[in-house]
C-alpha cells in the first residue's frame, strides 16, 4: 500500500455547506493530483499540482479549489457543497523527477454525499 | 487531444483462465507512457503494468502482460491464470513525456468479474 492518505473517507453534508476533503503523502512526491470518478465510471482530473505553491485546473471544470503550501499537502476546498458535487473524490502523487519514475499512487478516496 | 478508449465496459472470466483486456488510445505524439491500472471494489487504484513507448518488447509482470502494438496505437492487458483477487475495474491511461506535461488521460474503465 503507498503511503498517501485521505481524510475523510466518507462524508455526508449538507447543501451549501464548506467542505474540505484532505490528501498527504509522506513520500516526498512533487506531483499530486484530484480526480472526480463517479461510482464505476471513468476518472476527471479535476486539479493537479508540480510542486510547492504551483496548481493548475484539470479538464473537467469544478467549483472546487486547491492549495499547495506543503508537499506533502494538497487539500481541496469546495466553498458551497451542491447536491451536484455528490461523488467520489481520488487523490494521487508521482515522483516523478524524471518521467521513468512515473508511477501515479492512489489514496483510497473520499465518498462526498451532498443532500 | 490524446485520448484513451476502452470498449468493454465489462469482461467475464472463468479462475484459472486467461483474459484480454482492450484498450486503444490515439495521440500525435512519439513517445509516452502507457499504464494499466487496477481498482478492486473499496479499495485503493494500484499500478499492475506500464509500458514505455519507445521499448518494442512487450511489458510483463508475473501473470499480467501486455501486447503493445504502436502502430495500430493498441494496448491490451493479458491476465494469465485469473485469480478471484483479480475482480476489479481496470483503467487504462496515457501519459505524455513531453516536458512540462504531468497529466494522465485515463479509459472509461473495465470491469472484469472473476466466476468461480
Amino acid at each position: 500500500e503507498a503511503d498517501i492518505y485521505q481524510t475523510p473517507r466518507y462524508l455526508v453534508i449538507g447543501t451549501g455547506k464548506k467542505i474540505t476533503l484532505e490528501c498527504s503523502q509522506t513520500m516526498g512526491h512533487d506531483k499530486m493530483y484530484w480526480y472526480q470518478q463517479d461510482p464505476g465510471m471513468e476518472l476527471h482530473l479535476i486539479h493537479y499540482s508540480y510542486g510547492v505553491n504551483s496548481t493548475e485546473k484539470g479538464d473537467l471544470s469544478s467549483e472546487s479549489t486547491v492549495s499547495r503550501i506543503r508537499t506533502e499537502h494538497f487539500p481541496l476546498t469546495l466553498e458551497s457543497a451542491r447536491p451536484s458535487h455528490t461523488s467520489q473524490y481520488l487523490c494521487a502523487s508521482t515522483q516523478g523527477a524524471t518521467v521513468l519514475q512515473e508511477t501515479q499512487y492512489f489514496g483510497p478516496g473520499t465518498r462526498l454525499l451532498v443532500l | 487531444a490524446q485520448t484513451v478508449t476502452q470498449s468493454q465496459p465489462e469482461m467475464s472470466v472463468q479462475e484459472a483462465e486467461t483474459v484480454t483486456l482492450s484498450c486503444t488510445y490515439d495521440t500525435s505524439e512519439s513517445d509516452y507512457y502507457l499504464f494499466w491500472y487496477k481498482q478492486p471494489p473499496s479499495r485503493q487504484m494500484i499500478l499492475v503494468i506500464r509500458q514505455e513507448a519507445y521499448k518494442q518488447q512487450n511489458a510483463t509482470e508475473n501473470r499480467f502482460s501486455v501486447n503493445f502494438q504502436k502502430a495500430a496505437k493498441s494496448f491490451s492487458l493479458k491476465i494469465s491464470d485469473s485469480q478471484l483477487g483479480d475482480a476489479a475495474m481496470y483503467f487504462c491511461a496515457y501519459r505524455s513525456t513531453s516536458s512540462g506535461t504531468y497529466k494522465y488521460i485515463f479509459g472509461t474503465g473495465t470491469r472484469l468479474k472473476v466466476l468461480a
